[in-house]
């Protein structure tokens, strides 16, 4: 079954300091993979999207992601953490055909420490 | 401005009664996905629809019924609200195999 897991719930770090929120998911074949951001009370930001072709991808804000096929991962990094960045993190996986349906992760909550 | 709406941003009412969340795009993005946000749940899907008149379920549709007679609006009902349903209600819209793009939530309490 298509699961995705986000192994971490909280992650504390003190602003200035590197990140790495970690992604793990269970899919039968290389999925798209996301990463989403949200602030308190609102919706979902796009951070970074996996298709295809290089597997580190850029995204906004600063943030770095790897697809390692291998480990079946897509771990999201920082080098260096804004108090602005405290926030949850989600990690997807989205269907490649079909119904292109997503399967999020349960999400990672990010303190910043000034 | 282009976007995804959600209606009401609040809504509190009591068990037994129906109440209707509102979603409208104006991307014309063929799916349309409505999700519920719940602590230790992260998202789950209740329904999407691929176009007009194409609706399925997601994985938690028990208690809701979905609409969509138009590509821009795809409208998520209770039909009889319990307080099991007390969440945040997210929805969101795509092109197939592109990045979905969410409104801003509902928060909806049920008494």
């Amino acid at each position: 079954a298509q699961s995705v897991t986000q192994p971490d719930i909280h992650i504390t770090v003190s602003e200035g300091a590197s990140l790495e929120l970690r992604c793990n998911y269970s899919y039968g074949a290389t999925p798209y993979l996301f990463w989403y951001v949200q602030s308190p009370g609102q919706g979902l930001q796009l951070l970074l999207k996996y298709f295809s072709g290089d597997t580190l991808v850029q995204g906004i804000k600063g943030f770095e992601a790897e697809f390692k096929r291998s480990q079946s991962s897509f771990n999201l990094r920082k080098p260096s953490v804004h108090w602005s960045d405290a926030a949850e993190y989600f990690c997807a996986v989205g269907e490649t055909s079909g119904t292109y349906k997503y399967i999020f992760g349960t999400g990672t909550r990010l303190k910043v420490l000034a | 401005d282009a976007g995804i709406t959600q209606s009401p941003r609040y809504k509190i009412t009591e068990t037994g009664r129906q109440v209707t969340l509102m979603c409208h795009q104006t991307w014309s993005h063929s799916y349309m996905f409505w999700y519920r946000q719940d602590l230790g749940h992260g998202l789950r899907l209740i329904y999407y629809s691929a176009a007009a008149d194409i609706t399925d379920k997601g994985e938690v549709p028990d208690g809701y019924v979905v609409s969509r007679s138009k590509t821009e609006n795809f409208p998520l009902t209770l039909e009889s609200a319990t307080r099991s349903q007390t969440s945040v209600y997210f929805c969101a819209s795509s092109e197939p195999g592109r990045p979905q793009h969410f409104g801003d939530g509902t928060r909806l309490s049920i008494l």
